[in-house]
């Protein structure tokens, strides 16, 4: 089994719809990260989170809000999705321990298209 | 917004060949680079860090030239498995929460 679990793996919606995409993770990691990538593009930040008590807003926060509902379980929403967002969304993990490695584990993705 | 530039690719290669990727930074003060590599429709996966001049591992060897802020990739004999997608990362603080990547470069290797 996946270290690191998204849910949904492929979604598809329509615009206006709110959707959630969910990261669970069994590497006992205090870091947590959502990230977008797109075609011609570098992966981009959206969200981090240190701890449960930890909310950040990355490079591209606009339009999406997150959840980190225990140290295991960090949820992305698009309360009102738009086709700009359809995108490979990546959650991944890091360890405190290894904050300088700058080492990410990733889940499996979530592919989001929005009609 | 800070860019990592890399050679998009695709470079087609023989197996058994050398091959070496280029990468390019912007910010002059950063210390750690990464290599990171994405089979195709997969998650990235860390492949090598480099925090000095260099670092080798097998047939990888990531090279760091701060003066002319390049990160190179070499690989040396080529194998079909290696075929994947090669991300260039560049970290702007050491909490790891600024990691610039690069669009990628795409290796086929062909028997």
């Amino acid at each position: 089994d996946a270290d690191v679990t998204q849910t949904p793996r492929n979604r598809i919606t329509k615009t206006g719809k709110r959707i959630m995409l969910e990261c669970s993770q069994t590497k006992g990691h205090d870091r947590m990260y959502w990230y977008r990538q797109d075609p011609g593009l570098g992966l981009r930040l959206i969200y981090y989170s240190f701890d449960v008590k930890d909310i950040n807003k990355g490079e591209i926060s606009d339009g999406y809000s997150v959840s980190r509902q225990a140290q295991a379980k960090f949820s992305l929403s698009l309360e009102s999705a738009i086709p700009n967002q359809t995108a490979l969304y990546f959650c991944a993990t890091s360890d405190l321990g290894s904050q300088n490695t700058g080492e990410l584990f990733f889940g499996e993705g979530s592919r989001l298209t929005v009609l | 917004r800070k860019e990592v530039e890399q050679d998009p690719g695709p470079f087609n290669v023989p197996e058994g060949a050398t091959v070496a990727f280029n990468c390019t930074y912007s910010n002059s003060a950063s210390q750690s680079f990464f290599w990171y590599r994405q089979d195709c429709r997969k998650e990235p996966k860390l492949l090598m860090s480099v925090y000095s001049s260099g670092n080798e591992d097998g047939r990888f060897t990531a090279q760091l030239n701060r003066a002319s802020q390049y990160i190179s990739l070499l690989i040396r004999d080529s194998k079909l498995s290696d075929s994947a997608t090669y991300l260039c990362v560049e970290s702007l603080n050491q909490a790891g929460t600024a990691l610039i990547f690069g669009k990628g470069t795409t290796l086929s290797v062909s028997s």
